[in-house]
């Protein structure tokens, strides 16, 4: 089992829908969570992170972690056009390598 | 401010041929991760920098891969003998604590 899953399915929905992505995990020593978008042909770019259990909200951006379930999640309101990226979800526990998982390409159709 | 930045951007290469990749951490960073990114198989953790010191190389794949980095600075990462397998966009990081890294464009390599 890898440590860390996401489904890499495309995801395609209209502008202004809401875009829902998610991960599991598999090692309980994860503490740091972190959502990366990359445009093609471009290198990941921090989209959101958060320590521990909780939300954060940042605009139309919302990142959730339920260590209990060991299950995060992202949450993108009133998609974009230029929402249309690869979302890679990443974690740490404290070995100073992030463990990702092989990321969803969303097309939001205008 | 200045981001992480990485040369080449891309690189075309020979099989049996000696490549190396650059990496320039954003000012400040202590620490300085190289990551491999294959088409299906997501980013692979390959070497992290502490300073000038390397207390884990554990994800480099074989003996033909090596990296250095000077002054708390400048990274090279080294591929000797490239193989076809080592095609791949290499991607650098750099961070100051050990929560969030900030990546770099990435150089593209293809071995022919």
């Amino acid at each position: 089992q890898k440590e860390v899953e996401q489904d890499p399915g495309p995801l395609s929905v209209p502008e202004g829908a809401i875009v829902s992505l998610n991960c599991t995990y598999s090692n309980s020593a994860f503490q740091y969570f972190m959502w990366y978008r990359q445009y093609s042909r471009k290198g990941p770019e921090l989209l959101m992170y958060t320590y521990s259990s909780g939300n954060k909200e940042d605009g139309r951006f919302t990142a959730q972690v339920d260590k209990s379930s060991k299950y995060i999640s992202l949450f993108i309101r009133d998609s974009q056009p230029s929402d249309s990226a690869t979302y890679l979800c990443a974690m740490n526990g404290g070995n100073n390598r992030l463990a990702f998982g092989k990321g969803n390409q969303v097309v939001v159709i205008p | 401010g200045a981001g992480v930045s990485q040369s080449p951007s891309n690189k075309v290469t020979e099989k049996g041929k000696d490549v190396e990749l650059r990496c320039d951490p954003i000012s400040g960073h202590t620490a300085l991760y190289w990551y491999r990114q294959s088409l299906g198989q997501g980013l692979e953790f390959l070497i992290y920098f502490q300073g000038n010191s390397a207390p884990d190389k554990s994800g480099l794949p074989s003996d033909r891969f090596s990296a250095e980095r000077t002054g708390g600075s400048v990274s090279t990462l080294t591929i000797q003998r490239t193989q076809q397998e080592d095609s791949a966009v290499y991607l650098c990081a750099s961070s100051w604590g050990q929560e969030t890294q900030y990546f770099g464009p990435g150089t593209r390599l293809l071995v022919l």
